[in-house]
């Protein structure tokens, strides 16, 4: 009954090798989030989108873009990952409007090589 | 600049006991605060708030919200083990979408 997707639960990738991870979801939603979430952090917004509108975070690198091609999907990309970039990358969605709770996938857990 | 803190950082108590955890903020037009519980994946929604002095309970869980104080607490009373979990809480702003600024969360351990 998961209603919030991410694939995969593990990705590891090398040094420098793009990566994508996805996320789709069942709610119907219009918008999707995108944090990054590094050991015994708070989740960190990186980006999310108002229906097709993408909303950049101003401390969001360059590195990190999106697609959403659908209601359904969104997909995180990283271009050249560092080793910074290990984190666990949480996907949510929510109802537009004030005031609506967002609902998180079960995360990719990202390493780097 | 927009803050959430948590407190304790980290707590450790024995089955049936009763725990509060605490919220603050400072956040520009603030709309709703929200508490989710993460275990070792996705954090799960629990309560929203957004009216001050307005208990919200779930089973044995319950929060409050002081809007005077910035401020909310969460209460797990007859704790579990399967109560052990970071507690997030996270602020929404009234900014064009619900854009949320999270505390780094209490840890809590429940020992049997």
């Amino acid at each position: 009954d998961a209603m919030v997707i991410q694939n995969p639960r593990y990705q590891v990738t090398q040094f420098g090798k793009p990566v994508t991870l996805s996320c789709s979801q069942t709610l119907n939603h219009n918008v999707m989030y995108w944090y990054q979430q590094k050991s015994s952090q708070a989740p960190k917004l990186l980006f999310h989108y108002y229906d097709k509108d993408f909303n950049n975070e101003a401390d969001t690198p360059d590195n990190f873009q999106s697609r959403r091609p659908n209601t359904s999907f969104c997909f995180l990309d990283i271009r050249s990952p560092g080793l910074g970039d290990a984190a666990m990358y949480l996907c949510a969605t929510s109802k537009a409007g004030g005031s609506q709770p967002q609902h998180f996938g079960d995360g990719t857990r990202l390493s780097i090589l | 600049e927009d803050k959430v803190v948590q407190s304790p950082l980290s707590l450790v108590v024995h089955e049936g006991d009763t725990v509060t955890l605490n919220c603050s903020y400072e956040v520009t037009n603030f709309r709703s605060l929200l508490w989710y519980k993460q275990e070792k994946k996705a954090p799960t929604f629990l309560f929203m708030l957004t009216s001050s002095g307005i208990e919200k309970k779930s089973g044995r869980l319950s929060s409050i919200l002081d809007k005077k104080e910035l401020s909310s607490i969460l209460n797990i009373t007859a704790t579990q083990t399967g109560d052990s979990a970071i507690y997030l809480c996270a602020v929404e702003a009234q900014t064009g979408a619900n854009n949320l600024f999270f505390g780094t969360g209490t840890r809590l351990t429940v020992i049997p």
